[in-house]
């Protein structure tokens, strides 16, 4: 079964620290993972995408790494600050013809608190 | 500025009413989708289109139409045989699949019974 799964659900740091989530899927045959950033009651916007043979993409104060062997992705945030405060989905897009069928993970909720 | 656009931001239903999600984009993107999400669940696709005038069921489909006479808009109507349809819905676009470009979102339509 095609899953994405995410750890830790929610996290609450101080602003200026740095934190990482983790993102485990279970998705094949694979074609690339990207990270969304989601504000409460706005859409996701897309961060970072990779493919299989990317193993580190940064944006910015955001660098996602992929290890497509054990098949985890990680999201670290430098230097938070509070417009960081958001949920971050990690999205994995299954290889096939014709259509771009995408599994979600359920999120990491991130507050970054002052 | 290009982008995606869903109206209205707030939406309540009756009982056995039928009611549409608007959704335009200018971003000129062939495919476009609707998913819903709900609390702690990963966003779920309900239909998408790659092309005007056609259209595919996704994975919760049911009580659910769209249509696509226009590249720009696709419209979801959430029928009364939808019998949960509290949730959270967005629509998204992305160049044609084979490009492995990202899904750009709205920022969503809350639907919520009445």
């Amino acid at each position: 079964k095609n899953q994405v799964e995410q750890s830790p659900q929610s996290l609450i740091i101080l602003e200026g620290k740095n934190c990482t989530l983790q993102c485990n899927y279970t998705v094949s045959p694979f074609s690339n993972l990207r990270w969304y950033k989601q504000d409460t009651g706005r859409g996701p916007v897309s961060l970072t995408i990779m493919t299989f043979s990317e193993n580190t993409k940064s944006n910015g104060r955001y660098t996602a790494t992929l290890d497509a062997d054990t098949k985890q992705s990680s999201l670290h945030i430098t230097a938070s600050q509070l417009s960081d405060s958001a949920s971050y989905i990690c999205v994995v897009i299954l290889m096939n013809t014709g259509f771009q069928k995408l599994v979600f993970g359920t999120g990491t909720r991130l507050l970054v608190s002052p | 500025d290009g982008g995606i656009t869903q109206s209205p931001k707030y939406l309540f239903r009756k009982e056995g009413q039928n009611v549409t999600l608007s959704c335009e984009q200018n971003l000129n993107h062939d495919a476009m989708y609707w998913y819903r999400q709900d609390p702690g669940q990963g966003l779920r696709l309900i239909y998408y289109s790659q092309i005007v005038n056609d259209f595919q069921k996704g994975d919760i489909a049911e009580g659910y139409s769209v249509s696509r006479e226009k590249k720009e808009s696709f419209p979801l109507t959430v029928t009364s045989a939808q019998k949960n349809p509290t949730a959270f819905y967005l629509c998204a676009s992305s160049m044609p699949s084979r490009e492995q470009g990202p899904q750009h979102f709205g920022d969503g339509t809350r639907l919520s019974i009445l």
